[in-house]
């Protein structure tokens, strides 16, 4: 079945304490993206990846680090996680080419820093 | 900067009667617009997209949109809608062929009534 997961669905965790989720995509896709949804706000890019070892800044990068060592994961890190960094997490990956193809969501990691 | 503007929070209907999301853009290039729906707990689902071609466009679930260029709107329209279709509903924007960035509205949700 083509997917995208995440792992941990939830997490709670301290002010500080890095944290890593892990985002994985068995279709292939060349292109992955991070996404955190707020109330009222939507969903907002973080970082994006074009394909292995090309990561690019999205909308709201400051606080998290990514990296895309193979074409399927990509996981996000969060090195001193806090608390303005609650929030639901979306990773999504779609094939390349022009872009003009849908993305496919994951179904969302709920972070909670206290 | 791209930008997506989903004027109303909320939507609420009367199973077969027609829904009609808005949503208006504003992008430096040609649009590539696309809408998603998000159910409780889960990720968010594609639904349809414009790239080029005809401003009507047909997607999932019996979902359509129409692109109009000069209003920059991309209005999503159901013409009976159904008490599953009761959801949180996404526009997205990007740029033009060159544009990696995919920018969302705040969303819209939908409540259809029995």
């Amino acid at each position: 079945e083509a997917q995208v997961t995440q792992n941990p669905r939830y997490l709670i965790t301290v002010t500080g304490k890095k944290l890593t989720v892990t985002c994985s995509q068995n279709m292939n896709h060349e292109y992955m993206s991070w996404y955190r949804q707020d109330p009222g706000l939507g969903l907002r890019q973080i970082y994006y990846s074009m394909n292995v070892e090309v990561t690019d800044k999205g909308d709201v990068p400051e606080g998290y680090k990514v990296s895309r060592k193979e074409k399927r994961n990509f996981p996000l890190i969060l090195e001193s996680p806090s608390p303005n960094q609650t929030s639901l997490y979306f990773c999504a990956s779609s094939f390349q080419p022009g872009l003009n193809y849908e993305q496919y969501f994951g179904p969302g990691t709920r972070l909670t820093v206290t | 900067a791209q930008s997506v503007a989903q004027p109303e929070d909320q939507v609420n209907v009367a199973e077969g009667n027609p829904l009609t999301v808005k949503c208006t853009y504003s992008v430096s290039g040609n649009p590539y617009l696309f809408w998603y729906v998000q159910y409780p707990n889960r990720g968010l689902q594609f639904l349809l997209k414009y790239i080029t071609g005809d401003n009507l466009v047909k997607g999932s679930y019996g979902f359509e949109a129409e692109f109009n260029k000069s209003q920059t709107s991309f209005h999503l329209k159901k013409p009976s809608a159904l008490v599953s279709d009761s959801a949180l509903y996404f526009c997205a924007v990007r740029g033009g062929s060159n544009d990696y960035k995919l920018s969302f509205g705040a969303g819209t949700t939908v409540t259809v009534r029995a």
